[in-house]
């Protein structure tokens, strides 16, 4: 079964950090490009960054919000996906979702920045 | 960035009813558009892709049409398990840009 499973989220003050993890399985992980995508409290989906995998360049991608403070990374090794998220703001909060782009999604991970 | 815009934004409707949801992007996506359903507290599930591709699994009563910028997703008739939020994405040029979503209710 293809499958992504979030975790690392949780509460966090202004200017802080965390880092969330995705574990996958049931497919070859080391092919994928994958993304995050978060979901702020009763708002719509936003698209946060994707890398590519290490066979066409490994390089990120990130949307302007994050761009500078978030970083992703893979550990084929691991099949785990991570989001270092740091300088954080209280408009990061959200459940985060990583995701294989389109049909592959995990059940998300929430993150609350306040003080 | 290219916009994706819904609507509505939320309709009311009735077990049986047909239901059209639209989405337009700001500059020309091709068929590279995919419409995902979400319910409360769980993740987007994929419904459609490239316009007007039913995923394996999802019911014939769902279908996608158009291309360029113009698209819609129809649910021939409306079952109590369709009340959800869907949402419409470009996946044509970077960054993937979703629409704001249109909450299908209960009337």
């Amino acid at each position: 079964e293809v499958q992504l499973v979030e975790s690392g989220g949780g509460l966090v003050k202004p200017g802080g950090s965390l880092r969330l993890s995705c574990a996958a399985s049931g497919f070859t992980f080391s092919n994928a490009w994958m993304s995050w995508v978060r979901q702020a409290p009763g708002k719509g989906l936003e698209w946060v960054g994707r890398i590519k995998s290490k066979t066409d360049g490994g390089t990120t991608d990130y949307v302007a919000p994050v761009k500078g403070r978030f970083t992703i990374s893979r550990d084929d090794s691991k099949n785990t996906l991570y989001l270092q998220m740091n300088s954080l703001k209280t408009e990061d909060t959200a459940v985060y979702y990583c995701t294989t782009g389109v049909d592959v999604w995990g059940q998300g991970t929430t993150v609350t920045v306040s003080s | 960035d290219i916009q994706m815009t819904q609507s509505p934004s939320s309709v009311s409707a009735s077990v049986g009813d047909r239901v059209t949801i639209t989405c337009r992007a700001s500059q020309g996506i091709s068929s590279w558009l995919a419409w995902y359903q979400q319910k409360p507290g769980k993740a987007p599930k994929l419904l459609i892709s490239a316009a007007s591709s039913l995923q394996s699994g999802v019911p014939s009563r769902f279908s996608g049409s158009g291309s360029g910028t113009d698209f819609t997703l129809t649910i021939s008739s409306l079952q109590p398990e369709d009340f959800a939020t869907y949402y419409c994405q470009q996946v044509n040029s970077f960054p993937p840009t979703f629409g704001g979503g249109t909450k299908v209710e209960i009337k």
